[in-house]
């Protein structure tokens, strides 16, 4: 598609249970950035990938939380033992340079009860 | 009909002038964000806003949630003020953004 796509729009999980979050971002973009929406709270950065160099990571809340590119393209965020607090709307972001803007994904909503 | 038009699209201004960029949004909303990006640089969450208005130094992010409608303000603009800004409304569910706005400040 033309868009970044996530995947999947929405996800209801149990308290303990391990999560993966995907993100398609456009052929060829490669900065990536995860972000996530939590209720009442403004977006708060997660994790940014830049080609082939190493991730920052200064974003994830706690060690439960990772994230891999693989090939420079796919992006999976996983949450491991999930809590009630990691209930948000998951946002992902790709831009070609970081000059000309960024295509954001219309986001997954996570639930967890 | 994007469910968020931004407008203009782009906006040169001289240093010092007073800027407004608009946000109209067409779906119910629990948040909207406006966002900043610097040429070669991250995104910058600016403000999240619900209701009324907001300031951060020479910022101000105003929404009329009866009309649908966001404007962000800049106040004494500067040359680092240029940026892409982007507005994004967001349902609770999911984002729905703006094409965004590219400001360029001359000295």
């Amino acid at each position: 598609g033309a868009g970044v796509s996530q995947s999947p729009s929405n996800k209801v999980t149990e308290k303990g249970k391990d999560v993966e979050l995907r993100c398609d971002p456009i052929s060829g973009h490669t900065a990536l950035y995860w972000y996530r929406q939590s209720l009442g709270q403004g977006l708060e950065f997660l994790i940014y990938f830049q080609g082939n160099s190493a991730p920052d990571k200064s974003g994830l809340p706690s060690d439960r939380f990772s994230a891999e590119r693989t090939g420079g393209s796919v992006s999976t965020l996983t949450i491991q033992r999930t809590q009630q607090e990691d209930s948000a709307v998951y946002l992902c972001a790709s831009s070609q340079d970081r000059v000309y803007g960024y295509t954001f994904g219309s986001g997954t909503r996570l639930t967890v009860v | 009909k994007n469910e968020v038009e931004q407008s203009p699209q782009n906006l040169t201004a001289q240093e010092g002038e007073f800027i407004t960029i608009n946000c109209s949004y067409s779906v119910g909303i629990s948040a909207l964000h406006w966002l900043q990006q610097h040429p070669g640089g991250g995104i910058v969450s600016l403000f999240m806003l619900s209701s009324g208005k907001k300031k951060h130094g020479r910022l101000i992010a105003t929404i009329n949630i009866q009309e649908k409608h966001s404007s962000l303000h800049i106040t004494a603009s500067h040359p680092r003020d240029s940026a892409v800004y982007i507005c994004a409304a967001f349902t609770g569910n999911q984002f729905y953004f703006g094409t965004g706005t590219s400001l360029t400040v001359i000295p």
